[in-house]
């Protein structure tokens, strides 16, 4: 099983400054990388997808990057909307295999 | 826009089953590939496997205990997943969640998640 393992647990971030966020997996995992939102009672969101493609409807400000074992999501200037649970998810091998998280708060 | 509506939560005693559904709208549900995810409290996100309901085939992943069955029915665009002999270590949130691929090669990636359903095992 491919172990996904996000840092830091939890980043605190000033409205209208920059997140980079980090997920390394335990082998290679080319770029089958997806980065999930999540907030609280709202049903996960599809952010980014082979490491670096925006899924329909993500703001610019949402970037991905990274290949093999290493990753990055930036926002580049946070919105309030932006606060949440971030999660990095591997679909390299099976079992799909996702992340601990990244709580991105209010500084 | 597709949709996932899943049942609501259940409270259960140990040793009992439980069955969540996932009804999908807004698509065309035979073309889906329906993963089932779930998140005890406080904790991360874990795959329990998928079901392709145009064919019924279902994959489990191997940390998934046994007892988890998924189905589904075309005719009313509803995955289900099934969990029997309830241990108190099944309290959690169980999602259902869309495979960003419709119609064959699946992505194993999720662009629409259902909102979530409670299932807390307690006596």
């Amino acid at each position: 099983e491919i172990v996904m393992t996000q840092s830091p647990a939890t980043l605190s971030v000033s409205p209208g400054e920059r997140a980079t966020l980090s997920c390394r997996a335990s082998q290679s995992i080319i770029s089958d990388l997806a980065w999930y939102q999540q907030k609280p009672g709202q049903a996960l969101r599809l952010l980014i997808y082979g490491a670096s493609t925006r899924a329909t409807g993500i703001p610019a400000r949402f970037s991905g990057s990274g290949s093999g074992t290493e990753f990055t999501l930036t926002i580049s200037s946070l919105q309030s909307e932006d606060f949440a649970v971030y999660y990095c998810q591997q679909y390299s091998n099976w079992p799909l295999t996702f992340g601990g998280g990244t709580k991105v708060e209010i500084k | 826009q597709v949709q996932l509506v899943q049942s609501g939560a259940e409270v259960k005693k140990p040793g009992s089953s439980v069955k969540v559904s996932c009804k999908a709208s807004g698509g065309t549900f035979s073309n889906y590939a329906i993963s089932w995810v779930r998140q005890a409290p406080g904790q991360g996100l874990e795959w329990m496997g998928r079901i392709i309901p145009i064919v019924g085939r279902a994959n489990y992943a191997q940390k998934v205990p046994g007892r988890v069955t998924f189905t589904a029915d075309k005719s009313t665009s509803t995955a289900y997943m099934e969990l029997s002999s309830l241990r108190s270590e099944d309290t959690a949130v169980y999602y259902c969640a869309k495979d960003l691929s419709e119609g064959g090669t699946w992505e194993d990636i999720f662009d629409v998640w259902g909102q979530g359903t409670m299932v807390t095992v307690s006596s």
